[in-house]
């Protein structure tokens, strides 16, 4: 298995705080990304990073931040957690046009 | 904007028979397709690749198969087993965002001994 750790992998929160992800990598990949899996859904790319500091939005971005100081850690920040950020959130790791590696996945529970 | 979607969205088959998943998506200008195995509460778990030049690719009792110009996949699993139960998800690579995957909303089989 691909070395990726995701912490916490359960957190419970209310409304109104902010909640920090991390995604942490062994693999020394250059690209590592945030995604989120709701029912109906599917899995929805949140934001990605192309290397140290280079981070950009995908699909679902708004209520999220990112930073990447690290090669090996890639941070999700919910400024303001609401109700509807309530989700399974997963880390994955790439190279370029190669096969991409998942993390064991963060479940959300904003109350 | 790329779209994939994977029919049927659920199958129930009984164990030993030969099953096909299809995925398909709307734009051909992709780097490469993968398929991923998800068990209930669990993470995603990386089954194969087939590059942009490859029309197959296979492990152990899984084929899958790439016919980029009809926007099509297949995965085939021969001699279902109980243990095959999940769900099951195509993935496409292009070129925006990265290289994110865009993912189909998986099929769930269940294999039923």
């Amino acid at each position: 298995d691909a070395g990726i750790t995701q912490s916490p992998r359960h957190k419970v929160t209310e409304t109104g705080t902010p909640v920090t992800l991390r995604c942490h990598q062994t693999e020394n990949h250059r690209y590592m990304y945030w995604y989120r899996q709701d029912p109906g859904h599917g899995l929805r790319l949140i934001h990605y990073s192309y290397g140290v500091k280079d981070t950009d939005k995908g699909e679902v971005s708004d209520g999220y931040s990112v930073s990447r100081s690290k090669t090996e850690d890639f941070l999700l920040t919910l400024e303001s957690a609401t109700s509807s950020q309530t989700s399974v959130y997963f880390c994955a790791i790439s190279e370029l046009a190669y096969e991409q590696y998942f993390g064991p996945g963060t479940r959300l529970t904003v109350t | 904007k790329q779209e994939v979607t994977q029919i049927p969205a659920a199958l129930s088959v009984p164990e030993g028979e030969n099953l096909v998943l299809n995925c398909s998506f709307t734009d051909s200008a992709i780097y490469n397709l993968q398929w991923f195995r998800q068990d209930p509460g669990k993470g995603l778990t990386s089954l194969l690749l087939i590059q942009s030049s490859q029309r197959e690719q296979t492990s152990g009792r899984l084929n899958a198969s790439l016919d980029k110009s009809s926007g099509r996949s297949t995965l085939y699993i021969a001699a279902s087993q109980p243990g095959d139960s999940a769900t099951y998800l195509c993935a496409v690579n292009g070129y925006q965002a990265g290289t994110a995957l865009i993912f189909g909303k998986g099929t769930t089989l269940s294999v039923s001994s």
